[in-house]
């Protein structure tokens, strides 16, 4: 199986930061890596797919780059309903696999 | 409306078995795979495996064959998956997905989740 490694495990940042979590791959995924958004007690929430594509209705502030190993999330200009837990997740080769996760808390 | 309603929660004890549905309205039920992925408590999210409601056709992770089976009934748009000889370690939110077809694939839509509470 191929292993998702987020980091960091948490952040804490204040409203209006520039805030990028990271997500490495075991192994090469090309761009088949998906961002999620949880927040406590409701069902995940897609963001980015394809490693860059915005999700329709996603702000424009979150955005995805990379491509074979390495990914990153960024958030730019957070605002209070961002603040929650993000899962990156590989759909190259089953079984799909997700990072542990990166709670993003307020400073 | 585009949805995934799931059932509610459970309390089990070890070595019985769940069920839990996941009823889909909005789109052409038979048209997209549904995946189903848990959440222990404080944990991250765990596959589980896929089905294809057009010919009910099944994946599962190797971690749970023998012990889950996942069905659809087409003719009320919802499908279920049966967890049995449950242990304790098999707490968890359990949350429906469906899969976007196409090479680049992934979930678009989420149920709210069933927790299901193992415990003797």
């Amino acid at each position: 199986d191929i292993q998702m490694t987020q980091s960091p495990s948490s952040l804490s940042a204040s409203v209006g930061d520039r805030v990028t979590i990271t997500c490495r791959a075991s192994q090469t995924i090309s761009s088949y890596l998906n961002w999620y958004q949880q927040k406590p007690g409701e069902a995940p929430n897609l963001l980015i797919y394809a490693a860059s594509s915005l999700q329709s209705g996603v702000p424009l502030r979150f955005s995805g780059s990379g491509s074979g190993t390495d990914f990153t999330l960024t958030i730019s200009g957070l605002q209070p309903e961002d603040f929650a837990t993000y899962f990156c997740q590989q759909s190259y080769i089953t079984p799909p696999t997700f990072g542990q996760g990166t709670r993003l808390e307020i400073k | 409306q585009v949805q995934l309603v799931q059932s509610g929660a459970e309390v089990k004890k070890p070595g019985a078995s769940v069920r839990i549905s996941c009823k889909a309205s909005g789109y052409t039920f038979s048209d997209y795979y549904m995946h189903w992925v848990r959440q222990a408590p404080g944990q991250g999210l765990e596959w589980m495996g896929w089905i294809n409601p057009n010919s009910g056709g099944t994946n599962y992770a190797q971690k749970f064959q023998g012990r889950i089976t996942m069905t659809t009934d087409t003719s009320i748009t919802t499908a279920y998956m049966e967890v049995s000889s449950l242990r304790s370690d098999d707490t968890a939110v359990y949350y429906c997905a469906k899969q976007i077809t196409g090479g680049l694939w992934y979930f678009d839509l989420w149920g709210r989740g069933t927790l299901v509470n193992v415990f003797s």
